[in-house]
């Protein structure tokens, strides 16, 4: 069964770009979670989408939003891009219901100059 | 608010050596906690997951427990190797789908 796929695995962008990242969730799986990992905050909960629906959304401006298509992929959309947006943005698939682990993709690096 | 520690931050051993990571967290009413471990520049690999009715839960050579009325969860790693360096962190469910992490500890397992 092949895991989560994220893609790209890298990206660099200036101050005030858009960037949109895509996930991929195991097959079967329907909820789609996205964090955020920085050096300075750790791993911080964005959003979780499932079935097409937004279930769950963490502390983060309106900047970051997502959605979720029919076939469970995910994207995410960061606007006006900052510097301090630089991070490893990682998502993750599970089957949605209570007591189910979450699996991780290898993340999008994402690189503000 | 839920708020996760793990400690020690950075741990280092010679291979073969038993060690023990520790989790603590403040709102015991939760329904599972997750273990995973990663690997420099790349995600996250799910280890183990305890539910609250568990109190261990086993794979090979890593054993976590689970003892939500004191808020700590050990991961148990049996006979280290320079394979098991990572950065090991445990999570709990703050949501449907929503992990709360901790701030992780990174191991080296010295050959």
């Amino acid at each position: 069964k092949a895991g989560v796929t994220q893609t790209p695995r890298y990206l660099i962008k200036t101050r005030g770009q858009q960037v949109t990242l895509s996930c991929s969730p195991i097959s079967g799986h329907r909820s789609v979670s996205w964090y955020q990992q920085t050096p300075g905050q750790g791993l911080q909960f964005l959003f979780e989408y499932f079935s097409e629906t937004q279930r769950n959304k963490g502390n983060f401006p309106g900047r970051f939003s997502g959605r979720q298509f029919s076939n469970s992929r995910s994207e995410m959309n960061v606007s006006t891009l900052e510097l301090g947006d630089s991070a490893l943005y990682l998502c993750a698939s599970s089957y949605g219901t209570d007591n189910q682990p979450q699996h991780f993709g290898d993340g999008t690096r994402l690189s503000i100059l | 608010k839920q708020e996760v520690t793990q400690i020690p931050a950075a741990l280092s051993v010679p291979e073969g050596e038993n060690l023990v990571l520790n989790c603590s967290f403040t709102d015991s009413a939760i329904y599972n906690l997750q273990w995973f471990r990663q690997d420099p520049g790349k995600g996250l690999t799910s280890l183990l997951l305890i539910q609250s009715s568990q109190r261990e839960q086993t794979s090979g050579r890593l054993n976590a427990s689970l003892d939500k009325s004191s808020g700590r969860s050990t991961l148990y790693i049996a006979a280290s190797q320079p394979g098991d360096s990572a950065t090991y962190l445990c999570a709990v469910p703050t949501g449907a789908n929503n992990l709360f992490f901790g701030t992780g500890t990174r191991l080296t397992v010295i050959p």
